[in-house]
């Protein structure tokens, strides 16, 4: 079974920094494009950043580039996201999504990132 | 690629068909050729689901009252007999383009 576990969430004053984990099993991380994507609340769904198989290449919605790093370690089934110069317009729920574009299919139960001072 | 969902509001009756309309504002046709068009079912508290990819293909274990269909810009996801446990909401993506883009959602209710 596939499983997606994120944690890391938490509540921050605006420009200050928090880091994103998502533990996968259930299936082969290291064959598999990787991508977190957000929900602020009540609202709808936007696609953050990606990242290759190998991590070699990583992609990040205009709003983030920058400020956001995406990263992985296949050694430990685990995938990253850094947040630095967080806003106030981050506030959401951070989701860890197996997949990229074009196959992104299980998601995570989410994590809650708050940016308020 | 602004992908445009209606209804955005969907009253629906046990039993009864349901349809959501998703428009994109360009084609999707990939250059590998396929259309990544994906449909995705947000129930009250719960994680997205994705229950249909690539237009028309529904995922493992999705109920094959769903169907999804269209081309080029138009698209529809459709459920034939609705029940209970489809209350809400439902989202179109576009996959062809970085970034991938929502639709506004349509929530169905009973």
């Amino acid at each position: 079974e596939v499983q997606l576990v994120e944690s890391g969430g938490g509540l921050v004053q605006p420009g200050g920094s928090l880091r994103l984990s998502c533990v996968a099993s259930g299936f082969t991380f290291s064959g598999r494009w990787m991508s977190w994507l957000r929900q602020a609340p009540g609202q709808g769904l936007e696609w953050v950043a990606n990242i290759k198989r190998d991590g070699t290449e990583q992609y990040y919605v205009d709003s983030v580039k920058g400020r956001f790093t995406i990263s992985r370690d296949n050694a430990k089934n685990t995938m990253y996201l850094q947040m630095d110069s967080l806003r106030v317009e981050d506030t959401a729920v951070y989701y860890c999504v197996r997949g990229g574009l074009y196959d992104g299919d299980h998601w995570g139960q989410g994590t809650l990132v708050t940016v308020s001072s | 690629v602004v992908m445009t969902q209606s209804p955005l509001s969907l009253p629906v009756t046990l039993g009864q068909p349901a349809s959501i309309s998703c428009r994109s504002s360009q084609g999707l046709v990939n250059s590998d050729g396929n259309t990544y068009l994906t449909w995705f079912q947000q129930r009250p508290g719960q994680s997205p689901r994705r229950l249909i990819y690539q237009v028309s293909n529904r995922d493992s274990g999705v109920p094959d009252r769903f169907s999804g269909s269209g081309s080029g810009t138009d698209f529809t996801l459709k459920i034939s007999r609705v029940e209970a446990e489809d209350v809400g909401i439902y989202y179109c993506m576009q996959g062809t383009r970085w970034p991938g883009t929502f639709g506004q959602g349509t929530k169905v209710e009973i």
